[in-house]
């Protein structure tokens, strides 16, 4: 079955350390993406690859950092400088094809919370 | 500054009744735009899309229109069903700069059996 997969589903951290959460995707998608979800609010572009080892900052990058070695994976480090890191990751990719309509398919979602 | 916008969080219909949505935008640059389902700790799924040299898309039950003047689409549902009951989110792109995509904040829509 093609998909995007987020592992774990929930993650809690204590304050001050980073923590990396997983996405991976075997769609041969060549973009991929980070968005985190709170309350009330839309999604918010933390990070996003359109090609392997190239990666660009979001609206929200602060605080975090990506990698993008292999073309299915897109991993996120939430560091211990991000402010309010608990809330709702999702991940999601799509084919990039420029002037092209594409939608984007996402992950499941990962929950992490800091206490 | 947020791009795109729903302006009404929540709404509720009654099952078999009509369901609208809407989302504005400020950026006339955008040419494709997307409407989203998402279910409670779960990942958006995509429901209909339209692009802007168009200004209908019909799928089933969904419609989205869109008014490139007045920088504001629309996704019809008819009819609504209690399993419609979900955040809807709308989305928009500039395709020419880049598959980069601007999310409204959702909204809640609750269809009553």
């Amino acid at each position: 079955d093609g998909g995007i997969t987020q592992s774990p589903k929930y993650l809690f951290r204590k304050e001050g350390q980073n923590v990396t959460l997983s996405c991976e995707q075997n769609l041969n998608h060549d973009a991929m993406y980070w968005y985190r979800q709170d309350p009330g609010q839309g999604l918010r572009l933390i990070y996003y690859s359109q090609i392997v080892n190239d990666f660009q900052k979001g609206d929200i990058a602060e605080g975090y950092s990506v990698s993008r070695e292999k073309k299915e994976s897109f991993p996120l480090t939430v560091t211990s400088a991000q402010k309010n890191p608990t809330a709702f990751y999702l991940c999601a990719s799509s084919p990039y094809r420029r002037s092209s309509y594409n939608e984007q398919f996402f992950g499941p979602g990962t929950r992490l919370t800091v206490l | 500054d947020q791009q795109v916008k729903q302006n009404s969080p929540s709404l509720s219909v009654q099952e078999g009744r009509i369901s609208i949505l809407n989302c504005d935008y400020t950026n006339s640059m955008f040419d494709y735009f997307l409407w989203y389902k998402k279910y409670p700790a779960e990942g958006p799924t995509f429901l209909i899309s339209i692009s802007s040299i168009k200004d209908k898309n019909e799928d089933g039950r969904f419609t989205v229109f869109l008014n490139k003047s007045a920088k504001h689409l629309s996704l019809h549902i008819v009819p609504s069903q209690p399993g419609d009951s979900a955040v809807y989110f709308c989305a928009a792109s500039d395709t020419n700069t880049g598959n980069q995509f601007y999310f409204g904040t959702g909204t809640s829509l609750t269809v009553i059996p």
